[in-house]
């Protein structure tokens, strides 16, 4: 049971190029989220998920994108990448929000992006 | 405002000791929390969770503690063991706005053989 997958590990970029983070959970949750995470600081939401199909914006949107076409997948894109998103970015996954079925996310392990 | 905070950012304890980490929250809406440890180069894994309506809740060797009067929370590992070393984060759920978590800013443990 891999739980949730993300790809790459590790990326290098040079200002202005693109990329696309995957990430892939196999436990059928309907939630899934992107966060990152910089030195001394936790993490914090960039977007979300509610269901295929869905997406929101959490607490620091600007300057990615994001799509859930499908249940298990959903993708974080950089259009135009910049040193200020040089950071660790995780997903993670949840079965609901519900507090009677408790939102416990799942995270990722998390890819490491450094921006020239 | 929506913050949760930690009072300390680091704690250093001896093996087979106790540890409390120590976590404050400011929304009084918040009805669910969880804290969770990050190893060095892993993602968060889940530790343990409690809601509002409840003041303490056991697992093995961790006990959390909620007291909504004064917003805090607390984590209590026993008999601390070198691979307890981590950075411990709280996280409180709104309850009203849906399955988002806030987390707080974390606090490095480090246990001594």
């Amino acid at each position: 049971n891999a739980g949730v997958t993300q790809t790459p590990k590790f990326r290098v970029l040079k200002t202005g190029q693109s990329m696309t983070l995957l990430c892939a959970q196999d436990m059928n949750h309907e939630y899934m989220y992107w966060y990152r995470q910089d030195p001394g600081m936790g993490l914090r939401l960039i977007h979300y998920s509610v269901g295929e199909g869905t997406t929101a914006k959490g607490e620091v949107p600007d300057g990615y994108n994001v799509s859930r076409l499908k249940k298990q997948n959903f993708l974080l894109g950089l259009e135009s990448a910049a040193p200020s998103q040089t950071s660790v970015y995780f997903c993670a996954s949840s079965y609901s929000y519900q507090p009677v079925a408790k939102n416990i996310q799942y995270f990722g392990a998390g890819t490491r992006l450094s921006v020239l | 405002g929506e913050s949760v905070g930690l009072h300390l950012p680091t704690l250093s304890v001896q093996e087979g000791d106790n540890s409390i980490i120590n976590c404050a929250y400011s929304n009084s809406a918040s009805d669910y929390f969880i804290w969770y440890k990050q190893e060095s180069g892993k993602g968060p894994q889940f530790i343990i969770d409690i809601r509002s309506n409840m003041d303490k809740r056991q697992g093995q060797r961790v006990t959390v503690l909620l007291n909504k009067t004064v917003k805090h929370l607390s984590l209590q590992i026993a008999a601390t063991q070198p691979g307890d070393s981590a950075v411990y984060f709280c996280a409180e759920n709104l309850g009203n706005q849906g399955g988002k978590l806030i987390f707080g800013q974390g606090t490095e443990l480090s246990v001594k053989p």
